[in-house]
């Protein structure tokens, strides 16, 4: 089935420090999607992206559909940033999400 | 600003009883989802509903089933649970084709 791979498995950066988040998948995908998961669990929709590159804030997000990857870079980095960050993908029927393991990050002060 | 509303937040259990968990979306979607997140944090997809029919269900074991009366809500019912059922279940939901949008979650520990 569709494999959803993500690293570095964790980042610790020191605040200000920018970070490249990398996903990888193994079949096509019609839909990306990265997300953030604070400590406490709740899940947010950052970006949606399928292909190219797209901005939010100080997030900037490229997919690369013919190579199956999928970056997010995260620039001058903030305490608030720490938590785990998710990419997941749609392909084949059903409009489920395959999520990969998350990258764990921590920014300190 | 929460579209995806899901109670109870928290639930303790013990082995064996009954479990139903709510999840009600505001945002007019047309498909919602019940996805379980274990403690390896690695989140799956368990059931896909659009428009109240059940459109995905992953092999999951059967005491699990969802229960939908409108494309605003998907409720979901654990018939006598399992130690390996503790984990956070989150609903989503989104219109079909775009991105998913998720709710706080319930976390189910079963003892």
């Amino acid at each position: 089935g569709q494999q959803v791979q993500q690293s570095p498995a964790s980042l610790v950066l020191q605040e200000g420090e920018n970070a490249e988040l990398q996903c990888n998948f193994s079949s096509t995908a019609t839909q990306l999607q990265w997300f953030y998961q604070s400590p406490g669990g709740s899940l947010v929709s950052l970006l949606s992206n399928p292909s190219g590159t797209k901005h939010t804030g100080r997030l900037t997000s490229t997919t690369v559909t013919k190579e199956r990857r999928s970056s997010l870079h995260i620039s001058s980095s903030q305490t608030t940033d720490s938590g785990t960050y998710l990419c997941a993908i749609v392909s084949g029927a059903g409009n489920k999400l395959t999520f990969g393991i998350g990258t764990r990050v921590l920014v300190r002060p | 600003e929460t579209a995806v509303f899901q109670t109870p937040n928290y639930h303790v259990t013990q082995v064996g009883n009954e479990v139903s968990f709510n999840c009600k979306q505001t945002l007019g979607h047309d498909t919602m989802y019940w996805y379980k997140q274990d403690s390896k944090k690695l989140l799956k997809i368990m059931f896909s509903y659009n428009n109240k029919q059940l459109i995905v269900n992953e092999t999951v074991p059967r005491r699990f089933s969802p229960q939908s009366s409108d494309k605003a809500h998907l409720n979901l019912r654990i018939k006598s649970v399992e130690p390996e059922d503790s984990a956070v279940y989150l609903c989503a939901s989104s219109a079909t084709g775009y991105e998913q949008y998720f709710g706080p979650g319930t976390r189910l520990t079963v003892l």
